[in-house]
């Protein structure tokens, strides 16, 4: 069982670099996430989905922008990276909010430069 | 804001040994509480979930206790093993948080031969 896919799991951008990270998932799941981990912050969600086509803002959105055209994948993407953004990148997903648990991918680790 | 509290930030026991994790969160009104296990440079994997209306589950040698009233989560884990070394985070759905899990900063386990 793959479960959720990150891809890719390691990059080094410049400053001022574009990039897209993908989620994929295969779980059939509503639900979709994107967090960044920080030493000392700990988890902080950046934006979800709770369908198909929708999209909204969690916790630390600015700077980043998502979008979720096919239910199975969920992407995450910077625009103009800053050193601020470097993090590890975690996508998960859950079939409902309230009732099960969230499954996550194994990470993202981006360094700006 | 949520804030969930992990204590110790650190432990180290020797095999075999029994014992405790302990979450604290600020606002009662949960959806559910869920434990995860995160090794290094890997993401998390889900252990227990809780909902708001269970007072604790199991699974193998883990249990989690829920008490809302308090705004307290344990994770015992029984007779401990090398293999448990990892950082174990707990995490609280708000009822009225919108979609965020809100994650603490985990403690950090070492189980030694």
């Amino acid at each position: 069982n793959a479960g959720v896919t990150q891809t890719p799991k390691f990059r080094v951008l410049k400053t001022g670099q574009s990039m897209t990270l993908l989620c994929a998932q295969d779980m059939n799941h509503e639900y979709m996430y994107w967090y960044r981990q920080d030493p000392g912050m700990g988890l902080r969600l950046i934006h979800y989905s709770v369908g198909e086509g929708t999209t909204a803002k969690g916790e630390v959105p600015d700077g980043y922008n998502v979008s979720r055209l096919k239910k199975q994948n969920f992407l995450l993407g910077l625009e103009s990276a800053a050193p601020s953004q470097t993090s590890v990148y975690f996508c998960a997903s859950s079939q409902t909010l309230m009732r099960t648990e969230a499954f996550f991918g194994q990470g993202t680790r981006l360094t700006v430069v | 804001k949520q804030e969930v509290t992990q204590i110790p930030a650190a432990l180290s026991v020797p095999e075999g040994e029994n014992l405790v994790l302990n979450c604290s969160f600020t606002d009662s009104a949960i959806y559910n509480l869920q434990w995860f296990r995160q090794d290094p440079g890997k993401g998390l994997t889900s252990l227990l979930l809780i909902q708001s209306s269970q007072r604790e589950q199991t699974s193998g040698r883990l249990n989690a206790s829920l008490d809302k009233s308090s705004g307290r989560s344990t994770l015992y884990i029984a007779a401990s093993q090398p293999g448990d070394s990892a950082t174990y985070l707990c995490a609280s759905l708000l009822s009225n948080s919108g979609y965020a899990l809100n994650f603490g900063k985990g403690t950090s386990l070492l189980v030694t031969p």
